[in-house]
């Protein structure tokens, strides 16, 4: 069964720079999430997107954007890098009136 | 604001015991609650979804209860293995919002 993609597997940017992650959720799931997870740390929430609006809104930096596209991927934009964003970036989708989160494998962000 | 709560942080057992891993979560106003594996810098496998009209989930070894009202979450697992070691997760999806919120999890090392 498909599962949900997440692209780059890993990303080394240096400070101040600018990272975009991708995410390719379940054929059909209508929500897709964004969670970062630092080192030691369980997922925090950081944005949710139903039929490509903006649903929900976490503790996402403003340096942060996201948005969701015709096909339903998603990709995470992030700018003005800092040390402190090296972590693990996790996507997962699911139909909303529906049941459970399915999580992708996540991209390590590693911020020099 | 949802908080989760997960007990013990650590657990170390022989193979073979019969365990139990504990969730708590301060509003019980939930939608479901979520039990996930994570192993060592990898992604969220979700093992089982209660819904909280439900009172129990099983499967395979694992089984998972809810009790709403009293804010609690239990995850058994059964006949511990060696490659059960991992950290579970649990986590919480309110009706208010659409997001999960996650307990600190249960990093689970269990002994050939």
């Amino acid at each position: 069964a498909a599962g949900v993609i997440q692209s780059p597997r890993h990303l080394i940017k240096e400070k101040r720079e600018t990272a975009t992650l991708k995410c390719y959720p379940i054929p059909r799931h209508d929500t897709v999430y964004w969670y970062q997870q630092g080192p030691g740390q369980d997922p925090q929430f950081l944005i949710s997107f139903y039929e490509k609006m903006q649903s929900d809104k976490g503790s996402i930096p403003d340096r942060f954007s996201a948005q969701q596209f015709s096909d339903y991927h998603s990709e995470l934009n992030m700018s003005s890098l800092e040390l402190g964003d090296s972590a693990l970036y996790f996507c997962a989708s699911s139909l909303r009136d529906n049941y459970g989160y399915t999580f992708g494998s996540g991209t390590r962000l590693t911020v020099v | 604001k949802q908080e989760v709560t997960q007990i013990p942080a650590a657990l170390s057992v022989p193979e073979g015991e019969n365990l139990v891993l504990n969730c708590s979560f301060t509003d019980s106003a939930i939608y479901n609650l979520q039990w996930f594996r994570q192993d060592p810098g990898k992604g969220l496998t979700s093992l089982l979804l209660i819904q909280s009209s439900q009172r129990e989930q099983t499967s395979g070894r694992l089984n998972a209860s809810l009790d709403k009202s009293s804010g609690r979450s239990t995850l058994y697992i059964a006949a511990s293995q060696p490659g059960d070691s991992a950290t579970y997760l649990c986590a919480v999806k309110d009706n208010a919002g659409n997001m999960l919120t996650f307990g600190g999890g249960t990093r689970l090392m269990v002994k050939p």
